[in-house]
């Protein structure tokens, strides 16, 4: 079946624009999880999103933000890009138990 | 979840056994070990999991200690292509879903 889809795979943006990350699970799991991945801090979870609710928040400012969609696919939004957010952005579904990842989008702020 | 801790970085020989240590001592009695590893830019891939007993799969082997404090990847005959970051951590397992922490991970180098 097949895996964890996100899209775009690479992007590059300047300062102050915002950026919609889209990630699709694997068909039939409804929990859908954000993580940030940048060489200084290491892989750093952003949020998680279950049957449309997200259910667990890590510690990132306001302008990350999300979505799941009833179909189980989420989004990821970030407002005011600042270089710092240059990083890749990682997807993963689940079932409850392990998690498979996609990957990632590699988002470049100039 | 319980943080985990695991050296920086190891090498090995390939064809000879791999394993990978992680501490977790305040590991909580329903929090289940994951192993995932990473290949350069891909996204992380799960190895094994656990939560008493040690498990094996055809990836690798698990071996957690009686007191659950740490545990050790082993991967049984290592090749060039298991070069790549293996992350250990702690959750709960099946039901409901909680933040991960991933921490910093073991980079591995096999060489020949």
């Amino acid at each position: 079946k097949a895996g964890v889809t996100q899209t775009p795979r690479y992007l590059i943006k300047t300062r102050g624009q915002q950026v919609t990350l889209s990630c699709s699970p694997i068909s039939g799991h409804r929990s859908v999880s954000w993580y940030q991945q940048t060489p200084g801090q290491g892989l750093q979870f952003l949020f998680e999103y279950f049957s449309e609710t997200q259910r667990n928040k890590g510690n990132f400012p306001g302008r990350f933000s999300g979505r799941q969609f009833s179909n189980s696919r989420s989004e990821m939004n970030v407002s005011t890009l600042e270089l710092g957010d240059s990083a890749l952005y990682l997807c993963a579904s689940s079932l409850g138990g392990e998690l498979f990842f996609g990957e990632g989008s590699r988002l470049t702020v100039l | 979840d319980a943080k985990t801790t695991q050296p920086p970085s190891m090498d090995c020989a390939e064809g000879r056994a791999a394993n990978l240590p992680c501490n977790h001592s305040t590991i909580s009695g329903n929090e289940y070990v994951y192993w995932y590893r990473q290949i350069h830019s891909q996204g992380p891939q799960y190895i094994i999991h656990g939560l008493k007993n040690n498990e094996t799969n055809e990836m690798a082997s698990l071996i957690i200690t009686e007191d659950r404090k740490s545990s050790t990847l082993i991967l049984p005959h290592a090749t060039l292509r298991d070069t790549a970051v293996y992350y250990c951590i702690v959750r709960v397992g099946t039901g409901t879903a909680s933040k991960l922490t991933f921490g910093t991970g073991t980079r591995l180098q096999v060489t020949l």
